[in-house]
């Protein structure tokens, strides 16, 4: 079974800062899909980012982007520019295809806090 | 607009009664999920659905119960035998590009 670990229960960051959040993964799989999720005190869950192990790119999106190191089994989500909008639980998942009922499997969090 | 719906947003029960979770969604989406969220955890799978009128346990579905009849809606039984049932619970259904889309959520209370 695949497992998520999220090493930083919390972290902190001042405004316009750049913050690396930590992921890594165990599985024998070699196709899947990662995720990081935003999850706001309104506590929707927001998708931030998403990587396919298949692309050695790293996926940006404005001011996010992974470090997907696949020999690792580690995949970090970096912020740049912190803002306030920020703060938010952060969730790492992992998702393996399997035709249409992909189940996600996701880390416990990180709690980043944004400070002005 | 297009979404997944989850009423109500708070609720709350006595302990011993069955309560039923309400997720509707109008993204045309043939899988539905459901996850429950506890303090430190990340989201744990409770049941799936990936068409209608069928459905699979996930990894904590004991005590829980799920109805697959329309394809828009996914609703969640919370019963008397699930131990610990105050929780926050999250809908989601996934449109076959292998990314969930999730609903507000339902805050249960069992007191």
């Amino acid at each position: 079974a695949q497992t998520v670990t999220q090493s930083q229960p919390e972290m902190s960051v001042q405004e316009a800062e750049t913050v690396t959040l930590s992921c890594t993964y165990d599985t024998s799989e070699n196709n899947y899909y990662l995720f990081w999720y935003k999850q706001p005190p309104s506590r929707q869950m927001i998708l931030v980012i998403r990587q396919e192990a298949y692309k050695q790119q790293n996926a940006t999106e404005n001011r996010f982007s992974v470090n997907f190191q696949k020999a690792a089994k580690s995949f970090s989500l970096k912020i740049s520019d912190s803002q306030l909008g920020d703060t938010a639980m952060y969730f790492c998942a992992f998702m393996k295809p399997r035709g249409g009922s992909e189940k996600l499997v996701f880390g416990k969090g990180t709690k980043l806090t944004v400070n002005p | 607009d297009g979404g997944i719906t989850q009423s109500p947003k708070y609720l709350f029960r006595k302990e011993g009664q069955n309560v039923t979770l309400s997720c509707e969604q109008n993204l045309n989406h043939d899988a539905m999920y459901w996850y429950r969220q506890d303090p430190g955890q990340g989201l744990r799978l409770i049941y799936y659905s990936q068409i209608v009128n069928d459905f699979q346990k996930g990894d904590i579905a004991e005590g829980y119960s799920v109805s697959r009849e329309k394809k828009e809606s996914f609703p969640l039984t919370v019963t008397s035998a699930q131990k610990n049932p105050t929780a926050f619970y999250l809908c989601a259904s996934n449109g076959g590009n292998y990314e969930q889309y999730f609903g507000p959520g339902t805050r249960l209370t069992v007191t």
